[in-house]
Order: structure tokens, then C-alpha cells, then sequence
């Protein structure tokens, strides 16, 4: 019973492709979000959505397209991949929006491993 | 600028020793600080959160502080196993809603 599940873990592909990443979780957050951690480990947010609203849009290049269905769900879709796209996706919730309550810790998924070829 | 830097990178300790990992922030304007634990291939774990009203958070053996004045938080593992050994991240949540990371202390405790 995982809390915060993404799909696929690995994921390798060639230059060009469009490929989605899948994000769910399990613990009724009204918030979810999509992180990005390069090669240098640095984490850096792209997007955040409450209840189904996008709230954060990071200067991130418009290849890349969350869409939300429902506030359990938030898939992240990439078109055109590039080489400088590779690194570690990671899914992630809270139950409010950071701020509104200001104690509202982050539930991560697994992370999945993209490599652009 | 809203950085958040971690030193050392990386440590290595014998078991039964305390573990001291140091977190600074710019921009004192913080609502929260966490720590987080990130284990190889594997997503990241909150372990503590600290509000910026309080100054610090317990949860079994690990102690995390804030000063929020001199930009500074550390995270305190009392006595040491070898199952602590991963990479700790400190996030500070800005009045912007942005959660700055650091780049993680790397550690290793050696039995």
C-alpha cells in the first residue's frame, strides 16, 4: 500500500520520443507535485497542483505537460525529449498547499530514472 | 537568491558516534524547514519538519534545530548505526511556496 506510487521506475529512450510518466497517490492530498533531480542531485520543483489546479509552473521548457485528472492523479508528459532531460523524476504530495498551514510535510515517490539516448 | 547549502557533502562515521549535518539558507523569510532521508534509487523520506516559530523538532534519536537570524539548521543523529547511513537533505519552504533543497549530506557509518 504504497503512498505515493510512480510508474515506470526506469525509464530509456531515444532522442526525440514522447514518453509519460504516471504519479498516484493513496493518501487523499490535495496537493501534488513533480521534482526534478539532476546528475548534480540537486532537486528542483517543476510543477504543482491543488485539487486538480495547476499552482506552480517553474521556468521549465513547454515540452514538458503535466495533467492532472483528479487530485489523486498528477502524470507528467514529455514531448521531443532531449538529452539534457535525463535525470530522476520524483512525484510528490502534501495534504494542503506548503504555506497555508506551514507544517504540511512531503510524501515522495520512488522516483523514475529517465535516460535520453 | 534563495540557496540552501550543506557541508560537508559527504561524511563517514564509526558506529556509536553522534552525527552533526549543518544546513544554511539565505532569506530568513522562511515558513518551514524539513530534513529528509534519500536512499539509493529510492525517493525521499520527511523526517522532521520545523515551523519557523519553533526551534526545534525531536523524533527518536535525531534532534533537528533552527536559527532562523543566522540562517542555520542542524540535524542531530545520536548514536550512529550503520542503518542510518544514506543521504540527508535539508528543504526550506520560502514565502513564495518554493521549496529550496540542498544538495544532501552524504553519509556512511561504518559498523
Amino acid at each position: 500500500d504504497t503512498a505515493v506510487s510512480q510508474t515506470p521506475k526506469y525509464l530509456v529512450t531515444q532522442m526525440g520520443n514522447d514518453k509519460s510518466i504516471k504519479c498516484e497517490q493513496n493518501l487523499g492530498h490535495d496537493t501534488m507535485y513533480w521534482y526534478k533531480q539532476d546528475s548534480k542531485k540537486f532537486l528542483k520543483i517543476m510543477f504543482s497542483y491543488n485539487n486538480k489546479e495547476l499552482i506552480i509552473n517553474e521556468t521549465v521548457p513547454n515540452r514538458f505537460s503535466p495533467k492532472s485528472p483528479d487530485k489523486a492523479h498528477l502524470n507528467l508528459h514529455i514531448n521531443s525529449l532531449e538529452l539534457g532531460d535525463s535525470a530522476v523524476y520524483f512525484c510528490a504530495s502534501s495534504q494542503d498547499f506548503p504555506g497555508d498551514l506551514a507544517n504540511e510535510k512531503l510524501f515522495f515517490g520512488s522516483g523514475t530514472q529517465l535516460s535520453v539516448l | 537568491k534563495q540557496e540552501v547549502t550543506q557541508i560537508p557533502a559527504a561524511l563517514s562515521v564509526p558506529e556509536g558516534e553522534n552525527l552533526v549535518l549543518n544546513c544554511s539558507f539565505t532569506d530568513s523569510a522562511i515558513y518551514n524547514l524539513q530534513w529528509f532521508r534519500q536512499d539509493p534509487g529510492k525517493g525521499l523520506t520527511s523526517l522532521l519538519l520545523i515551523q519557523s516559530s519553533q526551534r526545534e523538532q525531536t523524533s527518536g534519536r535525531l534532534n533537528a534545530s533552527l536559527d532562523k537570524s543566522s540562517g542555520r539548521s542542524t540535524l542531530y543523529i545520536a548514536a550512529s548505526q550503520p542503518g542510518d547511513s544514506a543521504t540527508y537533505l535539508c528543504a526550506v519552504l520560502y514565502g513564495n511556496n518554493r521549496l529550496a533543497f540542498g544538495k544532501g549530506n552524504q553519509v556512511v557509518v561504518i559498523p
